[in-house]
């Protein structure tokens, strides 16, 4: 059974420190990998999409990939409170029908 | 960004009764859309998945009589919860993809809180 495996936190962290969100993934075809964010009692936001091995920035958000280690990470610097939220990494199957999301992690970013 | 939307974003209903829950695709035309549940504090759990003008995938446990997935147009996908029972109260989340969006991405509506009582 595919999975996608992440730490449920909390994580905590203080204004301006940067966070970072580990996510590993047992299907080693997968080529699609995400990061949503969901705030309580919404639904889940799409702020990265990463394909290949290495490093997406996008603002203050980094999302790192390696293949061999089947291993997705987010990084989010300068954190803010308004950071504060539960990410969920998600990995495309095989045939790239449909996403498979781990449980998430809850970020806490203290003032 | 692609935005879906979702009618009604909560809905209250007897028990027995049955809800209907639409899923719009607003700024693109979604080949596949997905259904999910999420219960409070756990995940997202794929319910189905839809493909415009096809029956719906429905995921292991997941009773396809009670939750009925019409995906009649390109655009346009509604869940029915049928006979819907306290324990069917949850937040309904639909997303949709298309093949002109980046492989695979999903983009996600607003949500549907259903409470039955």
């Amino acid at each position: 059974q595919k999975e996608v495996e992440q730490n449920s936190g909390p994580l905590s962290v203080p204004e301006g420190a940067i966070a970072s969100l580990n996510c590993t993934y047992s299907d080693r075809v997968s080529q699609s990998f995400f990061w949503y964010r969901q705030y309580s009692g919404k639904s889940p936001e799409l702020i990265m999409s990463i394909y290949s091995n290495g490093d997406k920035e996008d603002g203050r958000f980094t999302a790192q990939l390696n293949k061999a280690s089947q291993y997705v990470s987010l990084l989010i610097r300068d954190s803010q409170p308004s950071d504060s939220a539960t990410y969920l990494c998600a990995v495309g199957n095989q045939a790239g029908t449909a996403l498979i999301f781990g449980k998430g992690t809850t970020l806490s970013v203290s003032s | 960004g692609a935005v879906v939307s979702q009618h009604p974003s909560w809905v209250i209903c007897k028990s027995g009764t049955s809800v209907k829950i639409e899923c719009r695709s607003l700024d693109f035309q979604a080949t596949t859309m997905f259904w999910y549940r999420q219960f409070p504090k756990q995940s997202l759990m794929l319910m189905a998945t839809s493909n415009e003008g096809s029956k719906a995938t429905y995921e292991q446990g997941v009773e396809k009589d009670k939750f009925l997935i019409n995906h009649a147009s390109l655009t346009l996908s509604t869940l029915t919860v049928t006979s819907a029972h306290p324990e069917d109260s949850s937040f309904y989340i639909c997303s949709a993809r298309s093949t002109g969006i980046p492989f695979n991405e999903q983009f996600f509506g607003p949500g549907t809180r259903l409470t039955v009582l």
